[in-house]
């Protein structure tokens, strides 16, 4: 069964830095592409960052490059994004979401994690 | 950027109604686009992907239809665990864009 856990997100005062991680179990991690969606609360989802499977290319949103940073250990089966320079825009549900090799789309998603960038 | 435009923004319907939700690329995107369904404080599921193939598991009542710059999601007959928020996700380019999503309500 395909599992994908982020760790707890939690709050951040702007301007600081947090990061987050996925951990992928079920399939062959290292083998597929994978992202990072967001969602504010009450709005629609928000792409945020992609990886390749072998860490050679990473897409960002214009809303978060240069800010965050996505990378991965294949090793151990993990997505990490790492925040910094958190506004109050950044606040939402973050998703790690696997790309589909076969689905040209996320067809796996885990739970969620919230977080929150306020004084 | 591809702008998704997905409409109605919410409908009101029925249990064994027909429901049909429409996005509207900003430029083509051949098939690649993709639908899904979002309860409350869960994750979204993939429903469709390149346009019309359903995802493995997923009913039958729902199919999808479209190319280039529009596409429609079909729901043929509404069941109660249908209630729920749907986008749309144009999977052409970066950055991938989700259109707005169409809330399905209860009648």
């Amino acid at each position: 069964e395909v599992q994908l856990v982020e760790s707890r997100g939690g709050l951040v005062k702007p301007g600081g830095s947090l990061r987050l991680s996925c951990a992928a179990s079920g399939f062959s991690f290292a083998t597929y592409s994978m992202n990072w969606v967001r969602q504010a609360p009450g709005k629609g989802l928000e792409w945020v960052s992609s990886i390749s499977s072998d860490t050679s290319d990473t897409s960002y949103a214009d809303s978060v490059r240069g800010r965050f940073t996505i990378s991965r250990d294949n090793g151990k089966n993990s997505l990490f994004l790492q925040m910094n320079s958190l506004r109050a825009e950044d606040s939402a549900v973050y998703y790690c979401a696997r790309w589909g090799s076969e689905a040209w789309a996320f067809d796996y998603w885990g739970q969620g994690t919230p977080v929150t960038v306020s004084s | 950027d591809i702008q998704m435009t997905q409409s109605p923004s919410s409908v009101s319907a029925s249990v064994g109604d027909r429901v049909t939700i429409t996005c509207r690329a900003s430029q083509g995107i051949s098939s690649w686009l993709a639908w899904y369904q979002q309860k409350p404080g869960r994750a979204p599921k993939l429903l469709i992907y390149a346009a019309s193939t359903l995802q493995s598991g997923v009913p039958s009542r729902f199919s999808g239809s479209g190319s280039e710059t529009d596409f429609t999601l079909t729901i043929s007959s509404l069941q109660p665990e249908d209630f729920a928020t749907y986008f749309c996700l144009q999977a052409n380019s970066f950055p991938l864009t989700f259109g707005g999503g169409t809330k399905v309500e209860i009648k």
